[in-house]
This record gives C-alpha cells, sequence and structure tokens, in this order.
C-alpha cells in the first residue's frame, strides 16, 4: 500500500463548477501538506501549502486538513479551463526527513468551455 | 526572481551510457532536491542536498549520485543507463534557512526529459 493515495481520474467538469481533489494517507507523522499542479510537459508548480490541520484559502482555491482521518482536500471554485492540468497531492514528516517530499500519483482535471 | 532552471530540457542516450543533468535553484534557496517522474511510479523522491552536503537519500540504486556546489547548483549522474530510466527528472529548490522560513516548500524546475533507448 502507497503512504499517499490519490484517484487518478481523469476528472472532467464544466466550466464553473467546483472541483474537489482528495488524497488519503497512512502516516500519522505527516505534518506538512502541499498541492501542485502540473500543466503537460511542465515541472509542479506549488499552489498551497499548509501545517498540521485546518482550512487555508487563496483566492479561488481552499486546501482542507483533516489528520484524524489523515485526509486532504483541494477545493477549486468557479473553474475555469486554464484549470485543466494535473494536481499532485504532496506531504512529509518535517524536521528529520530533511527535503523528502512524498507524493500522491496525481489526479487529471479537465474543465470543459 | 527567477526560478529554478534545469539543463539540458532534453536527452537521448543509449543503454550503457552516462548522464550528467544540472540545476540551478532560485536565488538565496540552499536546499535542493531531486526527483524522478515516471507515468507508472509517479515522483519518486532521489536525494536532497544543503550546503554541499547530502542530507537524505531515496530508495534508489549507487549509479544515481549527486552533489551541490557552493553556489548552491546540483548535478546529478546516472551512470550505467538503463531502459527503465526513461523519466522527467526534476530539481527542486527550498528556502530552508532563509529568514526563519521552512525548508518544507519547494519549488520545482522544468525538468529534464531523459530518453534511454
Amino acid at each position: 500500500q502507497k503512504e499517499v493515495e490519490q484517484d487518478p481520474g481523469p476528472l472532467s467538469v464544466p466550466e464553473g463548477a467546483i472541483v474537489s481533489l482528495n488524497c488519503t494517507y497512512s502516516n500519522s507523522a505527516f505534518q506538512y501538506f502541499m498541492w501542485y499542479r502540473q500543466y503537460s510537459r511542465k515541472g509542479p508548480e506549488l499552489l498551497m501549502y499548509t501545517y498540521s490541520s485546518g482550512n487555508k484559502e487563496d483566492g479561488r482555491f481552499t486546501a482542507q486538513v483533516d489528520k484524524s482521518s489523515k485526509y486532504i482536500s483541494l477545493f477549486i471554485r468557479d473553474s475555469q479551463p486554464s484549470d485543466s492540468a494535473t494536481y499532485l497531492c504532496a506531504m512529509t514528516h518535517g524536521s528529520g526527513n530533511t527535503g523528502k517530499l512524498i507524493f500522491g500519483q496525481g489526479t487529471t482535471l479537465q474543465v470543459k468551455p | 526572481k527567477a526560478g529554478v532552471t534545469q539543463t539540458p530540457r532534453y536527452l537521448i542516450k543509449t543503454r550503457g551510457q552516462q548522464v550528467t543533468l544540472s540545476c540551478s535553484p532560485i536565488s538565496g534557496h540552499r536546499s535542493v532536491s531531486w526527483y524522478q517522474q515516471t507515468p507508472g511510479q509517479g515522483l519518486q523522491f532521489l536525494f536532497e542536498y544543503f550546503s554541499e552536503t547530502q542530507r537524505n537519500k531515496g530508495n534508489f540504486p549507487g549509479r544515481f549520485s549527486g552533489r551541490q556546489f557552493s553556489n548552491s547548483r546540483s548535478e546529478m549522474n546516472v551512470s550505467t543507463l538503463e531502459l527503465g530510466d526513461s523519466a522527467l527528472y526534476l530539481c527542486a529548490s527550498s528556502p530552508e534557512g532563509t529568514s526563519g522560513r521552512r525548508g518544507e516548500t519547494q519549488y520545482f524546475g522544468p525538468g529534464t526529459r531523459l530518453l534511454v533507448l
């Protein structure tokens, strides 16, 4: 079993829809949680960074972390065709395990005009 | 600030050859991590360097090695290439140690796409 599980999709939604992307994890030591967006043939771009449990909002994006359930989510409001990309969740223990992010497989999102 | 840069962007090699990839981190970032991305395995951590020292290493064979220079630029080397080494190799830099910022946030370069024939 992988440490981080993410449904690869693809997920197809109409423009303007609310998108929900999720990851589950097994290691309770994870404390730092990130979401990256990766366009085809590009490197991942950091979207959201959250420490421990709670919500964080940035524009149309909201990240949620529920450590008790070992579950994290990314919500995209008013989705746009330009949001079509692969979304990767990533997490790490923090200190003592430097530089190593554990990634989910990524969810491919297509937003149709 | 300029982002993370990686050279070359594309590379074709044959089995048995070796390859060196280069990464220049964001100015002021001292931590550099390397990842391999394949369709089957996703993004997997190779190793991390900070102040010219390898601090962490993933589960890859010894054919994969790296180093970091005093200006924080980093290189990774793969010797005796195998077909399975075909992948996108990503470098990420982190602001750890600068102005109290944490090292968990990593910023990725565009990657080097390696094809082994």
